[in-house]
């Protein structure tokens, strides 16, 4: 299994809502990550985990909360969002933080609406 | 920092046509080097990579060569198809291993029969 699964594909919500993006990987990758991309831009990193530990917050705001339940799960709560906040949201894994010679397995995304 | 220039897009080209995208970085050390593909409503695929000074990464008939010496790493097919219409990433890991991917702006690239 050589997949990032990222659950759901789109989600439209309201900002006064709870919401939770699911990203899953069994490539026994230690290293994931939470990017967000908006259009004709390139993705921009948002939270690392390291062996299931918060390595790197990039001053993201704190509606986005970052959950990593297993080495394997990856979850994002969302809560309050803004309008500015669609966008596409991405899921990458790699086998250690250090990216290195390896890169990242990014999955397909979840396309997010606030309205 | 790292950093990594790659060529303004859009580039259009006919179907058939020879593509290069240009990438160049700016890093300390030696870092590995990728390109990543964006289709249309997906996420990004690796497409290929180099790990050393030199090395030629291929795939799906696409190359890009790791040059040290012009610090670039420009990617090259010979015949584009309609099907290549994306968006691709040049992107860098500094291998001391203290930061993350660091990405280029992106080129889209529109292919035309």
């Amino acid at each position: 299994d050589t997949e990032v699964t990222q659950t759901p594909k789109h989600l439209v919500m309201g900002m006064t809502n709870k919401k939770s993006l699911k990203c899953e990987q069994h490539m026994g990758h230690r290293a994931m990550y939470w990017y967000k991309q908006k259009a004709k831009k390139p993705p921009e990193l948002m939270f690392v985990y390291s062996y299931e530990k918060l390595s790197i917050n990039e001053s993201v705001p704190s509606r986005f909360s970052p959950e990593c339940p297993n080495s394997s799960l990856l979850n994002l709560h969302l809560h309050a969002l803004q309008p500015e906040d669609s966008a596409l949201y991405l899921c990458a894994s790699s086998p250690f933080y250090q990216a290195l010679r390896y890169g990242y397995t990014f999955g397909s995304g979840t396309r997010l609406t606030v309205v | 920092g790292d950093s990594v220039t790659q060529m303004e897009g859009p580039v259009t080209l006919s179907e058939e046509a020879f593509l290069t995208i240009n990438c160049t970085y700016t890093a300390t050390g030696y870092p590995s080097l990728f390109w990543y593909v964006q289709y249309p409503g997906e996420g990004l695929q690796l497409l290929l990579k180099a790990t050393k000074a030199d090395d030629k990464g291929s795939n799906k008939g696409f190359e890009a060569t790791y040059r040290k010496e012009t610090t670039s790493f420009h990617l090259e097919k010979g015949s584009v198809q309609v099907s290549d219409s994306a968006v691709y990433f040049c992107a860098l890991s500094d291998n001391s291993g203290n930061t993350p991917l660091v990405f280029g702006k992106g080129t889209r690239l529109s292919v035309i029969a």
